[in-house]
């Protein structure tokens, strides 16, 4: 099983629409992250949540706690934007403590044209 | 430039050799960790390490072995790798628990 569910797993939108990509989590967790990997492969924390929502230029990260849900919009999308997506969650469950890292959906491949 | 530093980025290996991959972060973070990422998978956690001189296993550790002698770096370890090893291979530290991550740019290795 999966804790970790994103939607949808492939995507393609033309540049200027609005984009959300979602994530749904099954454990309970002390925070949720939305990270970016580029073609080339290097990963990049966008946000970081524990509650409400967070925005930096042109993303928007929502979470809702009781619904275990996580959102991420992209507003007046550009092709530079194209990445695989993925979020991950800091569980606060098992002996960890949550320093045994974080669990990961299996991202969304996100393809902005021109 | 400051952040978390992966050597090599690329490597093939024959089955039953060894290497060693090395992390080197120069952001004073406790945790650092070990992912690899495999196509339709998420990032699956090898091993972790709390500070300097701890390891413990994560969730894929068979086949792996870790080190932290020093604060700043993490070294992987293969003694004898197999095919199903080939992946990409990332490197995180984080201050604390609950701090943010920083990423390596990951290490492809394949084992043939």
């Amino acid at each position: 099983k999966n804790e970790v569910e994103q939607s949808p797993q492939n995507l393609t939108a033309q540049e200027g629409e609005f984009i959300t990509i979602n994530c749904s989590y099954s454990v309970g967790i002390s925070a949720l992250h939305w990270l970016q990997q580029h073609p080339g492969g290097g990963i990049v924390s966008l946000f970081m949540l524990s509650s409400g929502k967070k925005k930096h230029g042109r993303l928007i990260a929502t979470i809702n706690i009781q619904e275990k849900h996580s959102s991420l919009h992209i507003t007046a999308s550009h092709p530079r934007g194209s990445a695989v997506y993925i979020c991950a969650v800091r569980s606060n469950t098992g002996s960890g403590g949550g320093a045994d890292g974080l669990t990961f959906g299996k991202g969304t491949h996100l393809i902005i044209q021109p | 430039n400051a952040g978390v530093t992966q050597t090599p980025k690329f490597r093939v290996l024959k089955t039953g050799q060894s290497m060693t991959l090395l992390c080197a972060q120069d952001m004073n973070h406790e945790y650092m960790y070990w992912y690899r990422q495999d196509p339709g998978m998420g990032l699956r956690l090898i091993h972790y390490s709390v500070g300097e001189g701890t390891t413990a296993k994560g969730e894929v550790p068979d086949g792996y072995n870790v080190s932290r002698l020093k604060k700043q770096n993490f070294l992987l370890g293969l003694e004898s790798a197999a095919p199903s090893q080939t992946s990409v291979y990332f490197c995180a530290s984080s201050t604390s628990s609950v701090g943010g991550y920083t990423f390596g740019s990951g290490t492809r290795l394949t084992v043939v």
